[in-house]
């Protein structure tokens, strides 16, 4: 246990449905982050928020859509996916301050797209 | 700019033996560097991490990695396998600027052999 909860941690939808995952941490961190995993890539970062404020959106289509409402909570909300979307999405927080910090992961959502 | 090369992405030992799982580094500053674990079906969980302290850094699990600067590697070890170290390790450089990005490397899965 990371402290890092996500939810729901399977995920099946059609490419015409729109769905929630849900991203909670009780670390009292103030930066959040969504990753994408798919098989045999590497990790890659979708989007950052620091204090509430997106800083980095590395290029995501616009059918992710990011939500921070507060520094506990990430939403990141789907639309019309395709199955090229299928993936392990996992969220992360960590603290922003000087220096090394490393980033704690939640268990991640498994995303299926059909 | 940052990145992380993990040379292998598939290793095989037996249980007992030596654990050996390579990292290099790029980057222009010196950099964090931090090795994650990940379990089937769950998310990255922090080993160790070298933050410019000691060079030979102890993590979890009986593992530790050390921090050479000449060969701009941090390779990780342990002594001695054993069946539950079975999973895929991730390197990581982060560079310490804001916005707390992690750079991953590709992964190396650990297959224990009995």
């Amino acid at each position: 246990e990371t402290g890092v909860t996500q939810t729901p941690r399977h995920l099946v939808m059609g490419m015409t449905n729109k769905k929630s995952l849900k991203c909670e941490q009780h670390l009292g961190h103030n930066a959040m982050y969504w990753y994408k995993q798919s098989a045999k890539k590497p990790l890659e970062l979708m989007f950052v928020y620091n204090f509430k404020e997106q800083t980095e959106n590395n290029s995501v289509p616009s059918r992710f859509s990011p939500e921070c409402p507060n520094s506990s909570h990430l939403f990141l909300h789907l639309h019309t996916l395709q199955p090229e979307d299928s993936a392990l999405y996992l969220c992360a927080s960590s603290q922003e301050t000087l220096g090394a910090y490393e980033q704690y992961f939640g268990p991640g959502t498994r995303l299926t797209v059909t | 700019a940052q990145s992380v090369t993990q040379l292998g992405s598939h290793v095989s030992v037996s249980e007992g033996a030596l654990v050996l799982l390579r990292c290099n580094y790029s980057s222009s500053v010196p950099p964090y560097l931090f090795w994650y674990v990940q379990y089937p079906n769950q998310g990255l969980q922090l080993l160790l991490k070298y933050t410019s302290a000691a060079t030979l850094v102890k993590g979890i699990n009986g593992f530790e990695a050390e921090f050479k600067k000449s060969e701009t590697s941090f390779h990780l070890t342990k002594p001695s396998a054993h069946m539950s170290d079975a999973a895929e390790y991730f390197c990581a450089v982060s560079e310490g600027t804001g916005a707390n990005n992690l750079f991953f490397g590709t992964g190396t899965r650990l297959t224990v052999i009995p």
